[in-house]
């Protein structure tokens, strides 16, 4: 069983385009997150939320939302696609707040033509 | 600004050999390290955390120092393998639900037969 999956594992789109990504969990975890990993394989936090609240919300830009149906899922919207929103995207869950093991998602390759 | 620093970027050791790898934080209400080890086209996953109340903590052949006063932590790699061929993360978060996790630029560590 996986623990955190991701779909697409690939996603190839034109600038301008607005594209999602889907993250569910099987762990029961309270906490997900959305992290972006650049060329560089720097890796920074994005957007986390607990119980359907966001409660971390880092200076990306407002063309990225995050959307929470339920506890199990966390799903990025991305509006108006950029060249520079080429990266790798993860999401990770992990038990009660942040500084509990996160368990991270394979990650969806977005590349921006 | 980063608040962790880690080197080296990138790290060639013999099998068998000791792996280094260092970083050091500025922020000293930070309470959690943790080491995540990424695999090519994978996601990162955690290896081995600290909290500040503890000097050393070892699991097999992994092992964190870590220097509150100095504000420094390391990993060390014991009879280093091919299989730890990966990118290693130190990151350090003041934890609880509001806190986030700040990653290190990463090492690729290749460890070569």
């Amino acid at each position: 069983d996986t623990a955190v999956s991701q779909t697409p594992k690939y996603l190839v789109t034109q600038m301008g385009n607005d594209k999602s990504i889907k993250c569910e969990q099987n762990l029961g975890h309270d906490t997900m997150y959305w992290y972006k990993q650049d060329s560089k394989k720097f890796l920074k936090i994005m957007f986390s939320y607990n119980n359907k609240e966001l409660i971390i919300n880092e200076t990306v830009p407002n063309r990225f939302s995050p959307k929470s149906p339920d506890k199990a899922h966390l799903n990025l919207h991305i509006n108006s696609l950029e060249l520079g929103d080429s990266a790798v995207y993860f999401c990770a869950s992990s038990q009660t707040g942040v500084s509990e093991t996160q368990y991270f998602g394979p990650g969806t390759r977005l590349l921006v033509l | 600004q980063q608040q962790v620093k880690q080197s080296p970027q990138s790290l060639i050791v013999q099998k068998g050999g000791i792996s280094i790898i260092n970083c050091a934080y500025e922020n000293t209400a930070f309470d959690y390290f943790p080491w995540y080890q990424q695999f090519p086209g994978k996601g990162p996953a955690l290896l081995i955390a600290i909290r500040p109340d503890v000097s050393e903590k070892k699991e097999g052949r992994f092992t964190i120092s870590f220097n509150k006063s100095a504000k420094q932590f390391s990993l060390h790699i014991m009879d280093s393998q091919p299989g730890d061929s990966a990118t290693y993360f130190c990151a350090a978060s003041k934890g609880g639900s509001q806190g986030n996790l700040i990653f290190g630029k990463g090492t690729k560590l290749s460890v070569k037969p």
